[in-house]
């Protein structure tokens, strides 16, 4: 069953614009874990950020900023002050429980930013 | 940089050919996972190895067998390659102890079937 879901396949924003990337997660456990990846027309696949189910405060990394929502198992993902070079497939992702779980990927989003 | 190399990076082969991906990390980790990318369905786990000679399954590993014979190396294996196993696959480490424990990836392998 599928238990990352993105439902935007694809975004558009203004360059120096703000955009939210949604996530929402299926979940039985108590404890997980919620990460963001980066994928540029390069195909490299580069970590952005990181949410634990346990952690109180809303993740943060430079522009990007995580919107854990928990009672409605959201993990929105926020990128402030867009730049061109933020145009790419973004995944959401959840590990569940701790140890050697597998980590589950959603379908993905593709953001364009225009200029 | 996590160091980890996938070799081939491209590769066209023909329907019912064995094919070989071969994943190298030079840091001696002991996590290591491969995961297909396919339009739709993001990453998914096919086979994953928590330390030589230990592997156990994923999500979608029909089709693929994987051996893991010293640490820093873990090969998938596509015994008799099918057009549905054309997609980018890609090789990821997980650093043990660290308390985010997200996955570092290698650059991918494109595989075509015909």
């Amino acid at each position: 069953a599928q238990k990352i879901t993105q439902t935007q396949p694809g975004m558009f924003v203004q360059e120096k614009e703000a955009v939210t990337l949604d996530c929402t997660y299926d979940t039985s456990d108590q404890s997980y874990g919620l990460f963001w990846y980066k994928q540029p027309s390069s195909g490299e696949m580069i970590f952005l950020i990181y949410q634990g189910s346990y952690d109180e405060q809303n993740a943060t990394e430079g522009r990007y900023s995580l919107n854990f929502q928990k009672a409605r198992k959201s993990a929105n993902l926020v990128i402030s002050a867009s730049q061109l070079g933020d145009s790419a497939m973004y995944f959401c992702a959840m590990r569940e429980g701790s140890g050697n779980n597998d980590m589950r990927f959603g379908a993905g989003t593709r953001l364009t930013v225009k200029p | 940089d996590a160091g980890i190399t996938q070799s081939p990076r491209h590769k066209v082969t023909e329907t019912g050919t064995p094919v070989t991906l071969r994943c190298h990390q030079t840091e001696n980790h002991r996590y290591m996972y491969w995961y297909r990318q396919d339009p739709g369905h993001g990453l998914r786990l096919i086979h994953y190895s928590y330390g030589v000679k230990d592997t156990d399954k994923g999500e979608v590993s029909d089709g693929y067998s994987v051996s893991r014979s010293k640490t820093e190396d873990f090969l998938l294996t596509l015994e008799s390659a099918t057009s549905s196993q054309t997609s980018v696959y890609f090789c990821a480490i997980r650093k043990a102890g660290a308390r985010t424990g997200e996955l570092f990836f290698g650059e991918g392998s494109r595989l075509t079937v015909l």
